[in-house]
């Protein structure tokens, strides 16, 4: 069961801005503890992101980016590529489960 | 750079234990930086960890599925392994080894490419 919440799917135009919402909750993101984002392309392991709500490791081009409020994070992806067509996950920590918990993942599609 | 590498049976059946290992390379697996994990993905659907494991042992498990899983480090062989019992089909998934830095923010920056177990009866 996951307990950071994403919409299953979001798309748009090539050139468009996209996001997508992880809603958490008071004892994970709430708490500060730091939100993680990997891209899955298809057949293939995830790969980090964006780290700590919004650095991107080398590499990670800076048409990706993250944010955070109270108890969610935000991806955003601008300027829309066919290459961005993924799976996203958003990832944090939470103390009352004593552990890592992964967001319910959302496709991008573009169309 | 750090590289991670599992290997271990594709199809397990009822009454058999799950076993797979995965194999660093890149950097010792005794260096004080990592913490080493387990997560998995049923076909189709997200991702859920399993545990971690620190190079002297201690080890840490999803509650859900701690009194089925073990986790274990060999340094000797820069490899750390994963044990889960009680197997049925909602076990089958794809099972990813990764790296991640020794405290609770960091992400889990390294992973393997994955090797997918088929539950069979």
């Amino acid at each position: 069961q996951s307990v950071l919440t994403q919409p299953p799917s979001v798309s748009g135009a090539p050139g468009q801005r996209v996001t997508i919402p992880c809603t958490g909750s008071s004892s994970n993101i709430g708490a500060g503890y730091d939100v993680h984002w990997y891209q899955q392309l298809p057949g293939t392991a995830p790969k980090l992101l964006i780290f700590g709500y919004s650095n991107r490791p080398s590499g990670v081009p800076d048409r990706f980016s993250g944010s955070k409020s109270a108890t969610s994070a935000s991806l955003a992806i601008t300027g829309l590529q066919a290459e961005d067509e993924a799976d996203y996950y958003c990832q944090s920590y939470d103390y009352s489960l004593s552990g890592y918990v992964f967001g319910t993942g959302t496709k991008v599609t573009v169309v | 750079q750090l590289q991670l590498q599992e290997s271990g049976p594709g199809l397990v059946k009822p009454s058999e234990t799950l076993s797979l290992t995965c194999t660093v390379s890149g950097d010792p697996i005794s260096s004080n930086t990592y913490y080493w994990g387990w997560i998995r993905q049923p076909p189709g659907k997200g991702l859920e960890w399993i545990g971690n494991i620190y190079y002297r042992g201690n080890t840490y498990y999803n509650p859900s599925l701690r009194s089925r899983v073990t986790i274990s480090v060999d340094t000797s062989k820069n490899q750390f392994s994963l044990k889960m019992t009680s197997l049925t089909a909602a076990d089958t998934a794809v099972y990813y080894c990764a790296g991640k830095g020794v405290t609770v923010t960091n992400p889990f920056d390294s992973w393997g490419q994955g090797t997918l177990v088929t539950f069979s009866s």
